[in-house]
């Protein structure tokens, strides 16, 4: 059974920083990983997704990389800013269904 | 606006009553998900539609549970006899078959709070 997990649960930091989102699986027989950000009580917007193919994408001051045989993805945000405030979600769907399995998610905060 | 609508965004109700969400789908978009999400976690599916036919539904979607995609274009989330155990944020999203990685798109949730 896959199971997705996300470390830390809650990362502070100072404004301007580079910062790197850890996402980890358990079964590496993934078709795609995609990030989601979620604001407080919000539903969910896609910033990246990743074929099981691929190693790395970017969009903006985002990159996300894939490594399936280690079972591991990180977002990368650079030059952080408040308006980053927000939880970061990882979910995969895997080779055999639709679904998407996801993790519990990163609350970030950026402090002005 | 072309994106995914949940309606309604709030419902509070009382334990024992009946409940149903509707989701309108990105208009081209084919599939179309649910997904149930309780505070501080992560979603979790509940089931999946292509056009009209339910193809995967999970062991969290109880008998009280039902979800319809009568002519493969909205769909209805209906919960019978609300638990307290029921208050979640329950997410709706779709995708496009024709897309290259079957992206999943979102919308805003319903958020249902069951006193």
């Amino acid at each position: 059974k896959q199971e997705v997990t996300q470390i830390p649960a809650a990362l502070s930091v100072p404004e301007g920083e580079n910062l790197v989102l850890n996402c980890s699986f358990t079964d590496s027989a993934i078709y795609n990983l995609q990030w989601f950000r979620q604001d407080h009580g919000k539903g969910l917007t896609s910033l990246l997704l990743i074929q099981s193919s691929q190693r790395e994408q970017t969009s903006g001051r985002l990159n996300a990389s894939l490594d399936k045989s280690s079972g591991r993805s990180t977002l990368y945000i650079a030059a952080s800013q408040p308006g980053d405030s927000a939880t970061y979600l990882c979910a995969v769907r895997m080779d055999s269904n639709y679904q998407l399995i996801w993790g519990a998610g990163t609350k970030l905060i950026i402090k002005p | 606006d072309t994106g995914v609508s949940q309606n309604p965004r709030h419902k509070i109700t009382k334990r024992g009553q009946n409940v149903t969400f509707r989701c309108d789908p990105i208009s081209e978009h084919n599939r179309l998900y649910w997904y149930r999400q309780t505070l501080g976690q992560g979603p979790e599916f509940l089931t999946y539609f292509q056009n009209e036919a339910q193809l995967e539904k999970s062991r969290l979607l109880s008998d009280r549970f039902s979800a319809e995609r009568p002519k493969g274009s909205f769909s209805t989330l209906e919960i019978q006899r609300t638990e307290q155990g029921d208050s979640a944020m329950y997410l709706c999203a779709s995708s496009s078959q024709g897309g290259p990685y079957n992206e999943q798109f979102f919308g805003p949730g319903t958020r249902l709070t069951v006193l």
